[in-house]
């Protein structure tokens, strides 16, 4: 079974900071998402990449960026950290098609004070 | 309107009870279909994935999907106190979405003995 790892659990960061939160997956899986969970609001889709280089926004982009470099890294890039990106950020790939959905991580609580 | 929307809850049923989770979606060229469970600090896992009308079974649980009223529902048979979770639908497009999924808000359902 694929591992997804997201490099940390939690994390406190200042508001301005630049904030990279890094997701590694141990397979081949081409197709890796970066979603927020917010109570009450579900999972939001942020940005996801479908190839090494490649990427696409997600439902809400602004504040972020992204990084494919390697096919089994995708990092997403808190430009200038502010309060309203607190959140659980989850990183997700897509196993095999989408008949066998997605591997999640096991999250990130960012906190940005 | 919210493009993936869910029953909002919290739904509580007594144990040995059936659970009736539902779930309505705006785009009616949705093409697959996704009930995750996610427990509480916990990272979402895959339950069932629907594509064709009708209902699929595994277990306990039963996935019925109406593309017609562009509804997904799931049920839980013989609920138990560990099927208290917070459960996600989502949604895929199809096509060259690259797999990605929408989701709803989550419904909170809890068991109680």
């Amino acid at each position: 079974d694929v591992k997804v790892t997201q490099s940390s659990r939690y994390l406190v960061k200042r508001t301005g900071e630049k904030v990279f939160l890094e997701c590694v997956q141990d397979m081949d899986h081409e197709n890796m998402f970066w979603y927020r969970q917010d109570p009450g609001l579900g999972l939001r889709l942020i940005y996801f990449s479908y190839d090494v280089k490649m990427k696409e926004k997600g439902d809400i982009p602004e504040g972020y960026s992204v990084s494919r470099e390697k096919k089994e890294r995708f990092s997403l890039i808190l430009e200038s950290a502010s309060t309203n990106q607190t959140s659980m950020y989850l990183c997700a790939i897509l196993r095999d098609g989408i008949n066998y959905g997605y591997t999640f991580g096991s999250g990130t609580r960012l906190t940005v004070v | 309107q919210k493009e993936v929307e869910q029953n909002s809850g919290p739904l509580s049923v007594p144990e040995g009870a059936i659970a009736s989770l539902n779930c309505t979606y705006s785009d009616r060229g949705s093409q697959s279909f996704f009930w995750y469970r996610q427990y509480s600090g916990k990272s979402p896992e895959l339950i069932m994935f629907i594509y064709s009308n009708g209902d699929k079974e595994d277990g306990r649980f039963t996935a019925q999907l109406n593309k017609a009223s562009q509804y997904v529902s799931l049920l839980i048979r013989d609920s138990q106190p560990s099927d208290s979770a917070t459960y996600l639908c989502a949604v895929n497009q199809g096509g060259t979405s690259y797999g990605k999924l929408t989701f709803g808000q989550g419904t909170i359902l809890t068991v109680h003995p």
